[in-house]
């Protein structure tokens, strides 16, 4: 079975400083790997997604993601925040032998601060 | 633009009644999805359709059932609400596997669901 854990459940940091979202998966088969955010009172959106190829993976907003295959992570950085940035991120893992389930994260709410 | 409605941003319902919430999506996907998200637990699969009348029970069905009679809609219905179905419900689309798009699951803005 697979598993994502988000480690850090709060992350507040400073308007313009750089950011990083950690999430690790658990699975005994290849995945795909996905990095949505929810804003307030929203549903929730892409941010970016690794299927194949460049383990380096670059999203809306300025946001980009690594896929290290032996460490099993796939954190989510960006070199300097904005405030509109306050949201909820959610990393998420789909293995190739599953249908069409995404398992989720707890989610890391992510506070910029003035 | 991808567009997943859903039928209520907030309702509050009493212990017993059933309640059914719809979604509604605009862009021809097959697989339709109901989850449920409470603080600290991140989005739970509650049920997925992958095409009309078809459906497949996620990690949480108890206490839920489902349907899609036309490809654009799926209904998430509880028999009979209680107070732990409290939560914020949500809604999504994507297309099958191998088509254009792959991968990306849209989302409705949810309903959040009071049982009182």
């Amino acid at each position: 079975a697979q598993s994502v854990t988000q480690l850090d459940s709060q992350v507040p940091v400073f308007e313009e400083a750089p950011v990083e979202l950690r999430c690790n998966y658990s699975s005994s088969v290849s995945v795909y790997l996905f990095w949505y955010v929810q804003y307030p009172n929203q549903g929730l959106q892409l941010l970016l997604k690794y299927l194949s190829g460049s383990t380096l993976v670059k999203g809306i907003n300025g946001f980009e993601a690594e896929f290290n295959k032996s460490q099993t992570s796939f954190h989510l950085r960006k070199p300097s925040v904005h405030i509109s940035d306050t949201a909820e991120y959610f990393c998420a893992v789909r293995s190739l032998d599953s249908s069409y389930k995404l398992i989720f994260g707890s989610g890391t709410r992510l506070l910029v601060r003035p | 633009d991808v567009k997943v409605t859903q039928s209520s941003r907030y309702l509050v319902k009493r212990t017993g009644e059933k309640v059914f919430l719809e979604c509604v999506q605009d862009m021809d996907h097959e697989n339709m999805f109901w989850y449920r998200q409470d603080p600290g637990l991140g989005l739970r699969l509650i049920y997925f359709s992958y095409d009309v009348k078809m459906k497949e029970k996620g990690d949480i069905p108890e206490g839920y059932s489902v349907s899609r009679e036309k490809k654009e809609r799926f209904s998430l219905i509880l028999e009979s609400a209680s107070t732990n179905q409290t939560s914020m419900y949500l809604c999504a689309s994507s297309f099958s596997p191998g088509q254009a798009l792959q991968e990306t699951q849209y989302f409705g803005p949810g309903t959040r669901l009071l049982v009182l």
